[in-house]
């Protein structure tokens, strides 16, 4: 079956530069998140979506950082005048029904280095 | 203070045999998950296997095993039949309760397997 999907893979932004990055969850899952990774560490978890709902957003590092879900199921954060310390690997993860201790499947990630 | 802690930065083993990568947490949650992810060069974060603070039983899944004590704070996971594929990095994470369901994430262990 299809997995969690996320385009683009790769993307360079020039210093400035707004981004979109896409993410499609497992079909007919609730629960979407989004976890930045730079380069030699783990994930950073960003923001969190029951279906449209953002319920927690505690973790976009600045206003420059914005998420959407607007029907529940594709999910685009959008990076406003990208820095060179957004560089990162954007990672999405969906799981099913939204309980705690659910397991998070993830897509592949989209690489973004800003020039 | 690091929430999750992975000790071994990179960890060296010969095809066939057994691995234990290390991990240990910090919570005063009495609830909470485990979670260890393989992640391969491609970049994608592969879920392995999973550890309520509740269960009473280690889980187990084909070759992996994940050794929890609970009193040490440790969830370390075991690779048991060590194959060339193994090779990849490997992050402990952890859900509290409390937190909406935002993982936790370790630094990761670079695993290398040898033929």
């Amino acid at each position: 079956g299809a997995g969690v999907s996320q385009s683009p893979r790769y993307k360079v932004a020039k210093r400035g530069q707004d981004v979109a990055l896409r993410c499609d969850p497992i079909s007919g899952h609730v629960s979407l998140f989004w976890y930045q990774q730079a380069l030699g560490q783990g994930p950073e978890f960003l923001t969190y979506f029951q279906n449209e709902a953002q319920l927690d957003k505690s973790g976009l590092p600045s206003d420059r950082f914005f998420a959407e879900r607007p029907e529940g199921s594709v999910s685009t954060l959008k990076i406003q005048r990208t820095q060179q310390e957004d560089s990162a690997v954007y990672l999405c993860a969906s799981s099913l029904v939204g309980e705690h201790q659910e397991t998070q499947y993830f897509g592949p990630g989209t690489r973004l280095l800003v020039l | 203070a690091q929430k999750i802690t992975q000790t071994q930065p990179g960890m060296f083993v010969q095809e066939k045999e057994a691995v234990t990568l290390d991990c240990t947490y910090d919570t005063s949650d009495q609830s909470y998950g485990l979670f260890w992810y393989k992640q391969p060069s491609s970049g994608e974060m592969i879920f392995l296997i999973y550890q309520g603070s509740y269960d009473e039983q280690n889980a187990t899944e084909g070759r992996y095993s994940l050794n929890f004590q609970k009193a040490r704070k440790s969830a370390n996971l075991v690779i048991s039949a060590s194959q060339l594929g193994d090779s990849a990095m490997y992050f402990c994470a952890m859900e509290e309760a409390g937190n909406n369901r935002k993982l936790i994430w370790g630094l990761g262990t670079s695993l290398a397997v040898n033929p």
